[in-house]
């Protein structure tokens, strides 16, 4: 079974400063994953997602991530962060199982942003 | 613009009373999800749909239902909440493959 670790529960940044949120994952295959956000009280956005292919990836609102398969990470970065970005970032590795894809949550990470 | 639609999006209950939420998608996936969100947490699966085909998580309580009576619907049926049921609960979509396209979620009060 797959699982994933998030190993910072909140991150504080200033505005401007970069960010790298980090992500671990555990699957024996080449995973599927993704980047969600979720602001309070909303449901959950695609940020970005890999599936195969170049390991860096771009995003939308101007985050991108790496896959590094040795080091089983996917972490998210952002070179420069806006206060709208004050929100829960959630990594996710997906695998397909009986013919659907079944996606597993990491636990979190809350970002604040302070002027 | 094609989305996931959830309604309502703050549902109050009583202990035991029977509630349904409700999910719809213009996106015609063929893969649909229900979530559970509690505060602080990551969402925890609790079935999903693969067409008509209906999937149930080992660890998902039987006091939870679903129905999908079509590709654009699909209901969360809670036969008797109790107060550990009050959450974000969450509807998602999908191809296959593909990732999971999310409503803005139903938030769950029991009394």
């Amino acid at each position: 079974a797959q699982s994933v670790t998030q190993p910072d529960i909140h991150i504080t940044v200033s505005e401007g400063a970069s960010l790298e949120l980090r992500c671990n994952y555990s699957y024996g295959a080449t995973p599927y994953l993704f980047w969600y956000v979720q602001s309070p009280g909303q449901g959950l956005q695609l940020l970005l997602k890999y599936f195969s292919g170049d390991t860096l990836v771009q995003g939308i609102k101007g985050f991108e991530a790496e896959f590094k398969r040795s080091q089983s990470s996917f972490n998210l970065r952002k070179p420069s962060v806006h206060w709208s970005d004050a929100a829960e970032y959630f990594c996710a590795v997906g695998a397909y199982s009986g013919g659907y894809q079944k996606v597993t949550f990491g636990t979190g990470t809350k970002l604040q942003v302070i002027p | 613009d094609a989305m996931v639609i959830q309604n309502p999006r703050y549902q109050v209950t009583q202990f035991g009373k029977p509630v349904t939420l409700s999910c719809s998608q213009t996106l015609n996936h063929n893969v649909m999800y229900w979530y559970q969100q509690k505060s602080s947490q990551a969402p925890k699966l609790l079935f999903h749909y693969y067409d008509k085909d209906f999937n149930n998580e080992a660890d998902t309580p039987d006091n939870f239902q679903s129905r999908r009576p079509n590709t654009s619907f699909c209901f969360l049926d809670i036969r008797s909440p109790g107060l550990g049921d009050a959450a974000m609960y969450l509807c998602a979509t999908s191809r296959v493959p593909g990732e999971q396209y999310f409503g803005p979620g139903t938030r769950l009060t029991v009394l």
